[in-house]
């Protein structure tokens, strides 16, 4: 069965630290796509980063970066230098080809920086 | 930046009653989502629609709910009788594309309170 999981419930960390957030997968499609979104407390959905089962290389975007282990089927996140604006959920997903890709999701890690 | 809409950002509705959650979608995408966030709790799958119909939906589904999209820039989510269980957040989101690179852009949401 399709699945994500998140282990993290909550982190804290200081502000300015690098910060992993996990994220491991279960698929049987070879073709997929990995995506992490965050959640302010406004509630919006804001997407960070994507990584292709195919890409050969790990995507990054500004200070995000997304450590992807493919045989570990893990999709961690990492924040470097982070920043009290980082407060947040994070949720990671997956596309799977059931109609139009629809996204399977996380149950999200609230992740909290102390000044 | 072309962004999704929403509206109304909250609605409070009697159970039984119906509800119409809208949402406008980037212009020139084709594929057009819903997912739901009960508080606290993941985001989940209710539906995909490409050219004109449904192409997935999920077990929560059920005939209470329907999409349409009734002129060429609304894409509507349809409660017929609200139950205490739809109470949760509703988020529309869209893509260029069905692939499974495709980043689907979220709205920001409306949050649905059955009381």
């Amino acid at each position: 069965a399709q699945k994500i999981t998140q282990t993290q419930p909550g982190m804290f960390v200081q502000e300015k630290e690098a910060v992993t957030l996990d994220c491991t997968y279960d698929t049987s499609d070879p073709s997929y796509g990995l995506f992490w979104y965050k959640q302010p407390s406004s509630g919006e959905m804001i997407f960070l980063i994507y990584q292709g089962s195919y890409d050969q290389q790990n995507a990054t975007e500004g200070r995000y970066s997304l450590n992807f282990q493919k045989a570990r089927k893990s999709a961690n996140l990492v924040i470097s230098a982070s920043q009290l604006g980082d407060s947040a959920m994070y949720f990671c997903a997956m596309s799977l080809k059931r109609g139009n890709y629809q996204l399977i999701w996380g149950a999200g890690t609230k992740l909290i920086i102390k000044p | 930046e072309p962004e999704v809409t929403q509206t109304p950002s909250h609605q409070v509705t009697q159970m039984g009653q119906e509800v119409i959650l809208r949402c406008v979608p980037i212009s020139n995408h084709l594929y057009f989502y819903w997912y739901r966030q009960i508080l606290g709790q993941k985001v989940e799958f209710l539906v995909s629609f490409y050219n004109n119909e449904i192409s997935e939906k999920s077990e929560i589904f059920d005939d209470q709910f329907s999409v349409e999209r009734p002129d060429g820039s609304n894409f509507t989510l349809k409660i017929r009788s609200t139950k205490l269980e739809d109470s949760a957040m509703y988020f529309c989101a869209s893509s260029a594309d069905g692939a499974s690179s495709s980043e689907q852009y979220f709205g920001p949401g409306t949050r649905l309170t059955v009381t």
